[in-house]
Parts: C-alpha cells; sequence; structure tokens
C-alpha cells in the first residue's frame, strides 16, 4: 500500500520568507503525488500535481514541488510566503489503482506572521 | 451551483441514531469520491462511484455504511446505529475524468458530532 508522510505539523513562517512543507511517500510502483491547500472553511483545493512528465511542477499561487525518487520526497515550496497562503496543506499519493483512490498525509497547517 | 454542495454543514445525532448526509456533485462530473476527515488527521477515503453504481467501497468501515447513487448525480452517504466513533468531517468530491488525469473538486464537508 502506498502512504505519505508529512513531517511537521504545524510550521511558522514570517511574510515574505521562504516556505518549506515536506512530503515523503512511500511506493512500490512510480507514484502519482498531489498537494492539496484547505483555507479555513472552504473545501480542499488541488495546487499541484506530479504525473510522471516533469519532476518540478508549478502550481497555483506560486507554489512549486519537486520529484526526488532517490530521496521519496515531494516538498512543497514558495519563495516569499503571503498572509493569505495560511492554511492546511496535504500532501497525497494514489493507490495502485489510480488517481480516484488518494492517501492524504495528516496535514501541515502553516502560520504566517506580519 | 459552481461547486460541490454538501448539506448538512453541521450535524449533531445521538448514537444509535440513523443519519444521511447529502452531496450535490458539480453538474457534468461522472466521478464521485466520499472520504472522512477525523481531528487530526488527512482525509481518509470510504467510496468512489462512477456513474450510478459504486466502483471501489473498499474504504466503507463496516456494513453500518452505505452509500448511494441512483440518478448519477446526487449521492447520499447513509450511517445506521451512529457511534461516538463516526465523528468527523465527511467529505465528498467529483471529478469529469471517468480515471486518470482528472482533478477532484472537494465540497466544504458535512460535519458530523455523534454525543
Amino acid at each position: 500500500a502506498q502512504s505519505v508522510t508529512q513531517l511537521g505539523s504545524h510550521v511558522s513562517v514570517s511574510e515574505g520568507a521562504l516556505v518549506l512543507l515536506r512530503c515523503n511517500y512511500s511506493s512500490s510502483v512510480p507514484p502519482y503525488l498531489f498537494w492539496y491547500v484547505q483555507y479555513p472553511n472552504q473545501g480542499l483545493q488541488l495546487l499541484l500535481k506530479y504525473t510522471s512528465a516533469a519532476t518540478l511542477v508549478k502550481g497555483i499561487n506560486g507554489f512549486e514541488a519537486e520529484f526526488k525518487k532517490s530521496e521519496t520526497s515531494f516538498h512543497l515550496t514558495k519563495p516569499s510566503a503571503h498572509m493569505s497562503d495560511a492554511a492546511e496543506y496535504f500532501c497525497a499519493v494514489s493507490d495502485d489503482t489510480g488517481f480516484q483512490k488518494l492517501v492524504f498525509g495528516t496535514g501541515t497547517r502553516l502560520l504566517v506572521s506580519p | 451551483g459552481a461547486g460541490v454542495s454538501q448539506t448538512p454543514s453541521n450535524k449533531v445525532t445521538e448514537k444509535g441514531k440513523y443519519v444521511e448526509l447529502r452531496c450535490d456533485p458539480i453538474s457534468g462530473h461522472t466521478a464521485l469520491y466520499w472520504y472522512r476527515q477525523s481531528l487530526g488527521q488527512g482525509p481518509e477515503f470510504l467510496i468512489y462511484f462512477q456513474g450510478t453504481g459504486a466502483a471501489d467501497d473498499s474504504g466503507l468501515p463496516n456494513d453500518r455504511f452505505f452509500a448511494v447513487r441512483p440518478e448519477g448525480s446526487v449521492s447520499t452517504l447513509k450511517i445506521q446505529r451512529t457511534e461516538r466513533g463516526d465523528s468527523a468531517v465527511y467529505l465528498c468530491a467529483s471529478s469529469l475524468a471517468r480515471r486518470g488525469t482528472g482533478e477532484l473538486f472537494f465540497g466544504e464537508g458535512s460535519r458530523l458530532t455523534v454525543l
């Protein structure tokens, strides 16, 4: 079975600082990997996805993630945090059967201070 | 509607009662998913519909949980004899793609509290 591990349930940064949210995956087959964001009182929204094309994936709102097979990682980054980035971020991997049955990590709450 | 709509947004019930949670997907989306998110956890897959049929219900925790999608649009998640451990946010998502690269669009969830 596939799984993801998100290191750090909370990450705090100052506005303008680099954002780094960590995700490591476990998979016996080439994975499809996703980052979702959940803003307060809103549904989960897809930030970006890796589907075995380019290893550096660019998403919405200036976020990007790099697939590193040697490290089994798919960390999410953003060069400069905005107050509006404060949210909960979930890393997910597809199950062996395809994209439908996503396996999510436990989430990382990003706090941005002025 | 423009997005996935879930009702009720909040439901408080007593242990042993029956509960129905409704999901209205984005118009035209053939695939519909239910997930459950417990406190401090990520969403956990429950069931996936392609059209009217349940293509994968392997995530349903036991036979107290059942879901239907009789006309291939609105879906209802039904929980019988609720237990305190069923308390969670139940998320619904829909997508266009039958399989593969389709993005899942999530609703805001139905928060169930079992007293």
